[in-house]
């Protein structure tokens, strides 16, 4: 198993651009989320899903989407790009929210908007 | 709302012991969890306790959990230089179905050898 991907590993926006960063995993996991992470401020729930088609807004969701229409893949789009959102975000996936939580992590996408 | 706290840095010679605290406001989390994340990369679990345990070994890692002052410890026995990174602390989220997670800050270990 791959585990969780992500694409791109770093990219370099201008202020007002749009991108999309890529999450999948293939582990047939129900729930998926997506974080950044600021130096020293550990991490910060954007968007999660406890499944396809379901979607709901984390700690931080201003400036992004996200879609889910399969189990495999959760992308996170970012609409007009600040310099806020300079960061390193990463997607991560849990089989069940009950009790016992492991979530497992992608290599991360680091962000640059300039 | 729910909130984790570590402290930033801490720096041990090899060899030494390391222990990497964090308090946690949650008191109905189910279990609590460290992750290590190495540079570069995603975060990977390392060890995680249950809310009705004090204590888990496990090999050079001992967790320990105080329910009533909701603190935790991560111990470190002979710490070595691969275990230089970033330890996140985190607990679940009592209420919630969701699987969420709230995370600490934190803490860098830098070893010295």
């Amino acid at each position: 198993n791959a585990g969780v991907t992500q694409t791109p590993k770093f990219r370099i926006l201008k202020i007002g651009q749009s991108m999309t960063l890529q999450c999948a995993q293939d582990m047939n996991h129900n729930y998926m989320y997506w974080y950044r992470q600021d130096p020293g401020m550990g991490l910060k729930l954007i968007y999660y899903s406890v499944g396809a088609g379901i979607t709901d807004k984390g700690e931080v969701p201003n400036g992004y989407n996200v879609s889910r229409s399969t189990t495999e893949y959760f992308p996170l789009r970012l609409e007009l790009a600040a310099p806020s959102q300079t960061s390193v975000y990463f997607c991560a996936s849990s089989y069940s929210p009950s009790s016992y939580n492991e979530q497992f992590f992608g290599p991360g996408t680091r962000l640059t908007v300039l | 709302g729910e909130d984790v706290e570590q402290s930033l840095f801490l720096s041990v010679r090899e060899g030494d012991s390391s222990v990497i605290n964090c308090t946690y406001t949650d008191s109905s989390s189910t279990y609590l969890y460290w992750y290590k994340q190495e540079p570069g990369a995603g975060l990977q679990l390392l060890t995680y306790i249950f809310s009705n345990m004090d204590m888990k070994q496990d090999q050079r890692l001992t967790v320990l959990l105080n329910k009533k002052d909701k603190h935790l410890s991560l111990r470190i026995a002979d710490t070595q230089t691969g275990d230089s990174a970033i330890y996140f602390c985190a607990e679940s989220i009592g209420s919630s179905n969701t699987g969420k997670l709230i995370f600490g800050q934190g803490t860098t270990l830098q070893v010295k050898p």
